[in-house]
């Protein structure tokens, strides 16, 4: 139980271009969810937490108009790299919140030339 | 604020033990544990919610002193596919969830 699925698992981009990737929890239903950027030898740094239904709320330092977040259900979720330059090239995670424990994706490996 | 976890980095033989420690500077209520193999995204491995919690996961198993704001992950007879960066981390309001720096765990043959 608790699968949780993104795409696409590589992208590779020319600078300017956006880029979204999709989040999906497969056998069940949550409320919030998080997205997260790690960098190479480096710990999950939380970009965002998006609850449906609202806006999602962004960590200080990340920008919310370059990193779009579209939490359309309880079940799906999209972050678009706007603009995207070679520094967001990096290893995006999604994640989903239930009952306490939070389940991840297989993560998304940007790489913006 | 980050929870800090040591060693930074460990090296074992198959069936060797190891335990990885994760101390936080403010009042934790849970702690949970993950682990992530190289590339992939991190897998969940245990939460201990009460102080003094211990809990186990095959030979994997963690301790929780609430009043110390510490717990220990404990890793006993090692096999290979225990290698792994692990992360600790504690829930924040609105479950978000702050990773500790992780600890790079290889287990040789």
């Amino acid at each position: 139980g608790a699968v949780v699925s993104q795409h696409p698992s590589w992208v590779i981009c020319k600078s300017g271009t956006s880029v979204k990737i999709e989040c999906r929890s497969l056998d069940f239903q949550a409320t919030t969810m998080f997205w997260y950027r790690q960098f190479p030898k480096q710990s999950l740094m939380l970009m965002a937490t998006s609850n449906e239904g609202s806006k999602a709320t962004y960590e200080q330092g990340v920008e919310k108009d370059k990193f779009l977040i579209n939490h359309a259900s309880l079940t799906l979720s999209t972050l678009t790299v706007t603009s995207a330059h070679p520094e967001d090239s990096s290893f995006y995670i999604c994640s989903w919140l239930l009952q306490e424990t939070q389940y991840f994706g297989p993560g998304t490996r940007l790489l913006v030339l | 604020q980050q929870p800090v976890q040591s060693p930074q980095a460990v090296i074992l033989r198959e069936g060797e033990d190891a335990v990885i420690n994760c101390s936080s500077s403010k009042a934790l209520y849970s702690v949970h544990w993950y682990r992530q193999k190289h590339g992939e995204a991190p897998v969940f491995l245990m939460i201990l919610l009460k102080g003094g919690e211990q809990k186990g996961h095959e030979k994997i198993s963690a301790s929780f002193n609430e009043k110390k704001q510490q717990s220990s992950l404990y890793l006993t007879a090692s096999q290979l596919s225990y290698s792994g960066t692990y992360f600790c981390g504690h829930l924040e309001q609105g479950g978000k969830l702050i990773f500790g720096q992780g600890t790079e765990l290889s287990v040789k043959p």
